[in-house]
């Protein structure tokens, strides 16, 4: 069974663009979780998506968003880039919202010039 | 809120050696599950191994086991017969069975396996 995929894997862009990151979850999982790692704060919470309902956001500006397909699918997108928002961004997919196991993609490495 | 701290940023043991990695965590639920997730270098992060705070038998996978002091809040990663392989960050995380169900991850420790 393939694992998390992540979409794209690098990515430069400038102070004031938006971006859009893509996840496809392991196959018969239908809830993704967002995570933002950076060296300074570690890995932080998101957001996390179910039924294409978002259940839990973390405290991030509002500038960061998300959506999930009927498919399963995740989209993040941070619009207004600052260079604080460089980060390695994982998607992580589970069979159900909850407690169930979270498995991780490889992550899309953003760098904010 | 919960907190997971990891009081080791890094650890270093020779191939072979068992080494033990500490994490300790806060929270006001009863019911929750702790997992150890590793980062090799420059490749995505794995699970290595999950507890429920229910279980009262620590949690087993080859060579990786836990030691899970409920009462301590206490839940340490022992790796034995250490291999190069096993170098990398790992992470303890916290999830409540109850209330904002997400990851709460310490700050890592980074691990070298020396040969």
């Amino acid at each position: 069974k393939a694992g998390v995929t992540q979409t794209p894997r690098y990515l430069i862009k400038t102070r004031g663009q938006q971006v859009t990151l893509s996840c496809s979850p392991i196959s018969g999982h239908r809830s993704v979780s967002w995570y933002q790692q950076t060296p300074g704060q570690g890995l932080q919470f998101l957001f996390e998506y179910f039924s294409e309902t978002q259940r839990n956001k973390g405290n991030f500006p509002g500038r960061f968003s998300g959506r999930q397909f009927s498919n399963s699918r995740s989209e993040m997108n941070v619009s207004t880039l600052e260079l604080g928002d460089s980060a390695l961004y994982l998607c992580a997919s589970s069979l159900r919202p909850s407690t169930d196991t979270q498995y991780f993609g490889p992550g899309t490495r953003l760098t904010v010039l | 809120a919960q907190t997971v701290t990891q009081s080791q940023p890094e650890m270093s043991v020779q191939e072979a050696e068992t080494v033990t990695l500490s994490c300790t965590y806060d929270t006001s639920e009863n019911n929750y599950y702790l997992f150890w997730y590793k980062q090799p270098p420059s490749r995505q992060m794995i699970l290595v191994i999950r507890q429920e705070a229910y279980k009262q038998q620590n949690a087993t996978e080859n060579r990786f086991s836990v030691n899970f002091q409920k009462a301590a809040k206490s839940f340490s990663l022992k790796i034995s017969d250490s291999q190069l392989g096993d170098t990398a960050m790992y992470f303890c995380a916290f999830i409540a069975d109850q209330g904002a169900q997400k990851l709460v991850f310490g700050q890592g420790t980074r691990l070298t396996i020396n040969p």
